[in-house]
């Protein structure tokens, strides 16, 4: 079975600090992939970084960089110098070669306090 | 520019109706996915199609059916609404290898009354 799972429903951070959500998954496939997606309040689904599982090298893109813990089957994501736009619902998820479900996790919420 | 429509925002239906949620990719991806999203419980997969007229069940199927007659176009049916299926809605394509992006729509928020 392939399970995401999002331990934090809602976290809040100050303004050019960092914060981390956390995600662990489970699949049973030798090859998946890993995403991190945000959901700001007009609703509109974004990506912000993708890991390949085959890859030992973390994923960056500008401020966003993931920590991805394949033995741990954890896969987190941090953000630095937070900025009021960060502010969004933010889902970790999974795909796989063998099967293409692209599974969701519950959501963490995240607020960028001013 | 990329897009996935969804025929509608806001959807009210009564209890028992039929009802249709179209979605459109103009990317000509192979692979097209409906969810539903609650708080709490995230997006769950309800179906998934990777080709035309193909179709696979999600996690949550019970009480929705699909239609893939054409590769852009990816419907959602609800045979009979229930109250349990006031939802938000979500469709999402992505291209035929699995680690791509996944384009979304806008989402349907639907009010079963």
């Amino acid at each position: 079975a392939q399970t995401v799972t999002q331990s934090q429903p809602e976290m809040s951070v100050q303004e050019a600090e960092t914060v981390t959500l956390s995600c662990t998954y489970d699949t049973s496939e030798n090859n998946y992939y890993l995403f991190w997606y945000k959901q700001p309040p007009s609703r509109q689904m974004i990506l912000v970084i993708r890991q390949e599982a085959y890859k030992q090298q973390n994923a960056t893109e500008n401020r966003f960089s993931v920590n991805f813990q394949k033995a741990a089957k954890s896969f987190s994501l941090k953000i630095s110098d937070s900025q009021l736009g960060d502010t969004a619902m933010y889902f970790c998820a999974s795909s796989t070669s063998g099967t293409y479900k692209y599974i969701f996790g519950t959501g963490t919420r995240l607020k960028v306090l001013a | 520019d990329v897009k996935v429509t969804q025929s509608s925002r806001y959807l009210v239906k009564r209890t028992g109706e039929k009802v249709f949620l179209e979605c459109v990719q103009d990317m000509d991806h192979e692979n097209m996915f409906w969810y539903r999203q609650d708080p709490g419980l995230g997006l769950r997969l309800i179906y998934f199609s990777y080709d035309v007229k193909m179709k696979e069940k999600g996690d949550i199927p019970e009480g929705y059916s699909v239609s893939r007659e054409k590769k852009e176009r990816f419907s959602l049916i609800l045979e009979s609404a229930s109250t349990n299926q006031t939802s938000m809605y979500l469709c999402a394509s992505i291209t035929g290898t699995p680690n791509t992006e996944a384009f979304f729509g806008q989402g349907t928020r639907l009010t079963v009354v």
